[in-house]
């Protein structure tokens, strides 16, 4: 059973830069059915897409985070991560990273980890 | 951009028939899937691909899609079905798009 397990920082500092790793157990990130991506949901609000990239190539950012996101695939490690710059209290979130199939749907999803952006 | 608009909530009475609409310009071209989730819960996928379910979960979640506009229904409802709904599809421009979910309440 494929399980994904997110990691990083509860709370950021304004300006500073947010990183989050996802660790992926029961089967290979290296896989030529899937992408891995991030999404985020703010207090209270609906889910919204960060970013997804494929083991060895392709990666699709959200139009309004692409300036500062940067998503990482690690297959040594069976891990990816995310990078988002220029953190604000805006992006303070919960942040899931999921596995998303070729055909489009996120079949597998981490517990999420709770981001508080503040000084 | 792509904007999916589904309804702030619904209401309905246990063991009745739940509908959640979700809308978007050419959305009868696109893949939709559908996602649960309870609160404090990640999101569980209950429908991809339109109205194909993932295993586990039961037929009284349904999927449809006519023109624009997919649908979710819940038949049967139960308390336990209370929860947000969300919709999501692929935009060639903005890539992945959810809808702005749907709080159901069961009452």
């Amino acid at each position: 059973q494929l399980q994904l397990q997110e990691s990083g920082p509860g709370l950021v500092k304004p300006s500073e830069t947010l990183s989050l790793i996802c660790t992926v157990s029961g089967g290979p990130i290296s896989s030529d059915i899937s992408y891995w991506g991030w999404v985020r949901q703010s207090p209270g609000k609906g889910l919204e897409w960060i970013g997804s990239k494929f083991y060895n190539g392709n990666t699709y950012y959200n139009p309004s985070l692409k300036s500062r996101v940067t998503i990482s695939v690690d297959t040594s490690k069976n891990q990816f991560s995310l990078r988002l710059t220029s953190l604000t209290a805006a992006d303070t979130a919960i942040y899931y990273c999921a596995r998303r199939l070729n055909v489009g749907h996120f079949d597998h999803w981490g517990q999420g980890t709770r981001v508080t952006v503040s000084s | 951009s792509y904007e999916l608009t589904q309804p702030p909530s619904v209401s309905v009475s246990p063991g009745q028939t739940a509908t959640i609409t979700c809308s978007g310009h050419g959305l009868g071209r696109k893949f939709v899937h559908w996602y649960r989730q309870e609160p404090g819960r990640s999101p569980v996928l209950i429908i991809y691909e339109d109205k194909k379910r993932p295993s586990g979960i039961p037929d009284r979640f349904s999927g449809s899609i006519s023109g624009d506009t997919a649908t979710l229904t819940i038949s049967g409802t139960q308390t336990e079905d209370e929860a947000d709904y969300y919709c999501q599809a692929w935009d060639s421009v903005n890539a992945e798009v959810f809808g702005g979910g749907t709080k159901m309440t069961v009452l």
